[in-house]
């Protein structure tokens, strides 16, 4: 049984630029939520997505927004990249009902 | 609102000591609370969980128990490896249909042998 998957692993980019990271969730797993950890800190929710939608959104600007796909993969998009947008982006994936969460490995953006 | 507050690292121990990291919640209702493990270059893990008054999380040879009365959830092992060495983060889930959890800053142990 795979766990969460993520991809990519690391990713670089330069500043104004648009990037998209992946999540496959935890087999049997319908909800999957994103969060920014940069250095040094706790990792930080961005938002979250269930039944295809947005459910619930941290304090992150427009510039980031995603999608979830009906197998309940995702997409986490950032625009306009900026130099503080560099972090470890972490997906988590749930089931409606069930209190843990599970995380992938990350995807390690530096903007430049 | 809601927050996690967890003592600040580093925390730097030998092998064998006993490890406290505090950690302490603020709540509307009855939070389920985690401590989650960071290994170095890796993501997070699930360590363990509680999710009502008293309850006690293990894992691995680290224990948790859910004090309602003091809002804490400080993390415990009698007796640490070197390969525990990780930061340790500490979060809260409010009850309802509410997926987002809320963390502490994290705080980095090292062990040494």
């Amino acid at each position: 049984d795979a766990g969460v998957t993520q991809s990519p692993t690391h990713l670089i980019k330069t500043r104004g630029q648009q990037v998209t990271l992946r999540c496959s969730p935890k087999s049997g797993h319908d909800t999957v939520s994103w969060y920014q950890q940069a250095l040094g800190q706790g990792p930080q929710f961005i938002f979250q997505y269930y039944e295809e939608e947005e459910r619930q959104r941290g304090n992150f600007p427009d510039r980031f927004s995603g999608h979830q796909f009906p197998n309940y993969s995702s997409e986490l998009n950032v625009n306009a990249l900026l130099l503080g947008d560099s972090a470890l982006y972490l997906c988590a994936s749930s089931s409606q009902g069930v209190n843990e969460q599970y995380f992938g490995p990350g995807t390690r953006l530096t903007v430049t | 609102g809601n927050s996690v507050t967890q003592m600040e690292g580093p925390v730097t121990l030998s092998e064998e000591a006993f490890l406290t990291i505090n950690c302490t919640y603020t709540a509307t209702g009855y939070p389920s609370l985690f401590w989650y493990v960071q290994y170095p270059g890796e993501g997070l893990q699930l360590l363990l969980k509680a999710t009502k008054a008293d309850d006690k999380g293990s894992n691995k040879g680290f224990e948790a128990t859910y004090r309602k009365e003091t809002t804490s959830f400080h993390l415990e092992k009698g007796s640490v490896q070197v390969s525990d060495s990780a930061v340790y983060f500490c979060a809260l889930r409010n009850a309802g249909n509410n997926r987002k959890l809320i963390w502490g800053l994290g705080t980095s142990l090292a062990v040494n042998p």
